[in-house]
């Protein structure tokens, strides 16, 4: 059974403190990466998608995965109000038959930024 | 550009009816998944299919079924319908099959009733 783990939160964090949330998976065959935001009563939205163990920045966003350890990472810098919602983490592992068994996704962090 | 469409965006069924729900992908994206969410969990796989073939499915029953067809458009259809069935649907979309970033369509809210 794949598995990832998420802090349910809430995590609370000020406006313009660092953010970060934690992610764990079971599988070691995991070969990609993602944090999706999602808004309540919206659809996912891809924020990061990162492949190889280290950091990944994208403006505000750094992931930073570690293989060995089975760890993944989101930092959100200068966290703003809009920045509140909840944020899922999602792997991808191949599957016996050539394919891929899609996304397994964590049960999400819900982050506030208090103004 | 457009990005991933489903249709209906909102949709009553009565237990035991059948529906049909419809995606089109990102232009010139060939891959598309299917997914279930329920309140408070994340998205659970359903069926992936790229280039017209089933590549990947789920722990869902057989009540569950989809297809992609020429223009890389897909259909998700549950059959048998249970309140447990209640959930967002949500469809995304690849540029190819594997490992590569997935993009969401607003989602299917399926009330079962």
């Amino acid at each position: 059974q794949k598995e990832v783990e998420q802090n349910s939160g809430p995590l609370s964090v000020p406006e313009g403190a660092i953010a970060s949330l934690n992610c764990t998976y079971s599988d070691r065959g995991s070969q990609s990466f993602f944090w999706y935001r999602q808004y309540s009563g919206k659809s996912p939205e891809l924020i990061m998608s990162i492949y190889s163990n280290g950091d990944k920045e994208d403006g505000r966003f750094t992931a930073q995965l570690n293989k060995a350890s089975q760890y993944v990472s989101l930092l959100i810098r200068d966290s703003q109000p809009s920045d509140s919602a909840t944020y899922l983490c999602a792997v991808i592992s191949p599957n016996s038959g050539g394919g891929a068994d899609g996304l397994t996704f964590g049960k999400g962090t819900h982050l506030i930024i208090q103004p | 550009d457009a990005g991933v469409t489903q249709s209906p965006t909102h949709l009553i069924k009565t237990r035991g009816q059948q529906v049909t729900l419809r995606c089109s992908p990102i232009s010139g994206h060939k891959s598309v998944s299917w997914y279930q969410q329920v309140l408070g969990q994340g998205p659970q796989f359903i069926f992936q299919y790229y280039e017209k073939e089933e590549r990947g499915r789920g722990n869902f029953p057989d009540r569950f079924s989809a297809r992609q067809f020429p223009n890389y458009s897909s259909e998700l259809n549950v059959n048998a319908l249970l309140l447990g069935d209640s959930a967002l649907y949500l469809c995304a979309s690849s540029l190819v099959g594997l490992g590569t970033e997935a993009f969401f369509g607003q989602g299917t809210r399926l009330t079962v009733v």
